[in-house]
C-alpha cells in the first residue's frame, strides 16, 4: 500500500514547455486535489475531482488543466509554463464526503517544479 | 532543502513542555477543521479534525479547541518530543464542499 505516489518529484522546465504531473493512489478514494505550496502561502487548491471522469475549478486554477480518466490517477498539466508556476506541487486524495473520514487528505511527497 | 515557509511565525518549545498552536480562521460558514503536521520535504499528515458541534477534541498527546465566537482554532501537543518539530497548518472547510481553506502554517521547534 503506497498511498500517494507524484512523479516526477524534481523537474526544471523553460518558460513555454509543457509537462504533466502524474498522481496514483491506491486507497480506492474518491476524491482527489491538487494545491501548489508557495513561500509564506498555505496550500492554494488548483484543481479537484470528485470522482472518475469529473474534474473542477479551485482558487488557482489558471495555467493547468487536469484530467482523471482513472480513479486512481489525477494529472495535471501545465500547457505553457510560466516562472509564476514556480512551486511544490501536491497531489492528495480523500475518502467522500459521506464517509465520517472526509476530511483526512493524504497527501503525496510533492512535485518541486522550477520553470525558468 | 525545503524554502517553503521562509518566513514562518516560529513557535520554540523545551523538549517535554506542552506547545499550544493558534489558528484564526476567516469563514463563519465553516464548519468543519483540522490540523496538519508537515515535516521538511515531504506532503502534509493529518493529525485531527474536529466538526464545529463540538468545542473540544482528543486524540493522542493532541487537543483540539474550537471557539467559534472568536473564529479560533488551537492545537496543544502534550509533553512536546523532537519528533513533533514540523510545520503545523490548520484547515477549514465547509459541508457540501470539496475545498478546506489551509493556512499559512506555524513552524514548531522543539529544543533539547
Amino acid at each position: 500500500n503506497a498511498g500517494v505516489t507524484q512523479t516526477p518529484k524534481f523537474r526544471v522546465l523553460k518558460t513555454g514547455q509543457s509537462m504533466t504531473l502524474l498522481c496514483a493512489q491506491d486507497m480506492n478514494h474518491e476524491y482527489m486535489y491538487w494545491y501548489r505550496q508557495d513561500p509564506g502561502m498555505g496550500l492554494r487548491l488548483i484543481h479537484y475531482s470528485v470522482g472518475e471522469g469529473t474534474t473542477a475549478k479551485g482558487e488557482v486554477p489558471d495555467g493547468y488543466n487536469v484530467s482523471r480518466l482513472k480513479k486512481q490517477n489525477f494529472l495535471l498539466g501545465l500547457e505553457s509554463a510560466a516562472p509564476s508556476q514556480t512551486s511544490v506541487y501536491f497531489c492528495a486524495s480523500s475518502y467522500s464526503r459521506r464517509d465520517s473520514r472526509a476530511g483526512e487528505l493524504f497527501f503525496g511527497e510533492g512535485s518541486r517544479l522550477t520553470v525558468l | 532543502g525545503e524554502s517553503v515557509g521562509l518566513h514562518l511565525p516560529t513557535l520554540s518549545v523545551q523538549e517535554g513542555d506542552n506547545s499550544i498552536i493558534n489558528c484564526a480562521y476567516s469563514n463563519s460558514a465553516s464548519d468543519y477543521f483540522i490540523w496538519y503536521k508537515q515535516e521538511s520535504g515531504k506532503g502534509p499528515q493529518f493529525i485531527i479534525d474536529i466538526r464545529s458541534n463540538m468545542d473540544k477534541r482528543q486524540g493522542q498527546r493532541v487537543t483540539v479547541l474550537l471557539n467559534k465566537t472568536v473564529k479560533h482554532l488551537s492545537l496543544q501537543i502534550a509533553a512536546t518530543q523532537p519528533g513533533d518539530s514540523a510545520v503545523y497548518f490548520c484547515a477549514e472547510g465547509t459541508s457540501g464542499t470539496y475545498k478546506y481553506i489551509f493556512g499559512t502554517g506555524t513552524r514548531l521547534k522543539v529544543l533539547a
